[in-house]
């Protein structure tokens, strides 16, 4: 049973550069998000897609890009990355477009920016 | 806007002991959801519970128990008799309907230390 797998699962990266954190899932879920977590702010909304095809503005969504070109996946792309983007990301996905059901989470990619 | 806010940044008890985190959250919808999910030390987020705005029972699994009022907008979770496994940081969070969809938005969390 895989769920939301996410990669890299670390990454260490120089500013400036440009780096796409990829996300899958084999759930068959409608809505997929985006959060990163950052200590002390909890988890933050960066991007959701409600269904393939289809993307949203979540919290703090400057600096980062999505696509949702297909059910399974939901890359998140940093276009030129800066210090502040250091965070844990995670990847989640829930049931239906409605999103009434429980967020399933992958493991995070913990993205640190030089 | 939706907003979340939990106010205790860490709660430490000893083991045994009954702790609150508490949870009060903004909204402008008549129709919500309300989470809560835990992060142990590992780092995966597992949740817990969902609440929807119409149902304001309180509802108790095990050692587990949560207090949901609207006319205070608070959706509060108690731990009876704690314990160790029970460390961790707990996320309250908010699930409110935007165009094509629904958002969900989290709380800072609270990091709870079960102390043996």
């Amino acid at each position: 049973i895989a769920g939301i797998t996410q990669a890299p699962t670390s990454q260490i990266l120089a500013a400036g550069r440009r780096m796409t954190l990829r996300c899958t899932q084999d759930m068959r879920h409608n809505a997929m998000y985006w959060y990163r977590q950052d200590l002390g702010l909890g988890l933050r909304l960066i991007h959701y897609s409600n269904t393939a095809g289809t993307t949203g503005k979540g919290e703090v969504p400057d600096g980062y890009s999505v696509s949702r070109a297909n059910t399974d996946d939901f890359p998140l792309t940093l276009a030129s990355a800066v210090p502040s983007q250091t965070s844990v990301y995670f990847c989640a996905s829930s049931r239906s477009g409605g999103n009434t059901g429980e967020l399933f989470f992958g493991e995070g990619s913990r993205l640190t920016v030089l | 806007a939706q907003k979340v806010t939990q106010a205790q940044t860490e709660i430490s008890v000893v083991e045994k002991e009954d702790v609150t985190l508490d949870c009060v959250y903004e909204t402008r919808d008549t129709t919500y959801y309300l989470f809560w999910y835990k992060q142990p030390p590992s780092g995966e987020l597992v949740f817990l519970i969902r609440r929807n705005s119409f149902d304001e029972q309180n509802e108790i699994s095990g050692r587990y128990s949560w207090n949901f009022q609207k006319s205070t907008s608070s959706f509060n979770f108690t731990i009876t008799a704690s314990q160790v496994v029970d460390s961790a940081v707990y996320f309250c969070a908010l699930s409110e309907a935007h165009t094509g969809g629904f958002k969900t938005i989290f709380g800072a969390g609270t990091r709870l230390f079960v102390k043996a």
